[in-house]
């Protein structure tokens, strides 16, 4: 079965501090990667995707992650964070031997101090 | 809706007790996922439905979880007989289309057992 491991549970930035978070999955045949954000009191939502083509995905709000196969990782960066960035991110894999089901990490809660 | 609608948002039941959690989807959405967050835990996938049909019970841990989905749109996610390890966050998502494109997430609800 598919296992997606975000290593940083926790992470404090301070503003304009870059960031870079972990994620790895198992499976090694062709997936679907993403990274969702839950904003403190509000839903999870969509941050950005990566299907196939370029292996550098933009997203919204300056976010940006890499797909490198050989690693087996989707790693999510920011060059700058804000205040507002404040949130828990969750990578989840979605991969062509489980159907629709997509497999979330445990999550890595920033807080980004003023 | 706007959004996926989820009801209640908090329940608290007593261990043994059958609880019923209500999803409503965005309206036009063909799939609709559960999904599990317990305290410390990435999200664990539970069920999807594409339609009223349910391709994928995968993630159900017992047979004291069932779901439903009437119309192609609301469903319902039953507990039997709770147990204190079924305390969780209950998460609902849909999506337009077959497979995990976008998922809309609701917001959740808290089950407390006691």
């Amino acid at each position: 079965a598919q296992s997606v491991s975000q290593h940083n549970h926790h992470v404090i930035l301070s503003e304009a501090a870059s960031l870079e978070l972990g994620c790895n999955y198992s499976y090694g045949g062709t997936v679907n990667l993403f990274w969702y954000v839950q904003y403190p009191g509000q839903h999870l939502q969509l941050l950005l995707k990566y299907f196939s083509g370029d292996p550098l995905v933009k997203g919204i709000k300056g976010f940006e992650a890499e797909f490198i196969k050989s690693k087996f990782s989707f790693n999510l960066r920011k060059p700058s964070v804000q205040w507002s960035d404040t949130a828990e991110y969750f990578c989840a894999v979605n991969d062509n031997n489980a159907g629709n089901m997509l497999t979330f990490g445990g999550g890595t809660r920033l807080m980004v101090k003023p | 809706g706007a959004g996926v609608s989820q009801s209640p948002s908090n329940k608290v039941t007593e261990k043994g007790k059958d609880v019923e959690l209500r999803c409503d989807p965005i309206s036009g959405h063909t799939a609709l996922y559960w999904y599990r967050q317990s305290l410390g835990q990435g999200l664990e996938f539970l069920i999807y439905f594409q339609g009223n049909s349910a391709p994928d019970k995968s993630g159900l841990p017992s047979d004291r979880f069932s779901a439903e989905r009437t119309g192609g749109s609301v469903s319902t996610l039953t507990i039997q007989r709770t147990q204190q390890e079924d305390s969780a966050v209950y998460l609902c998502a849909s999506s337009e289309d077959r497979g995990p494109e976008k998922l809309f997430f609701g917001s959740g609800t808290q089950l407390s057992v006691l």
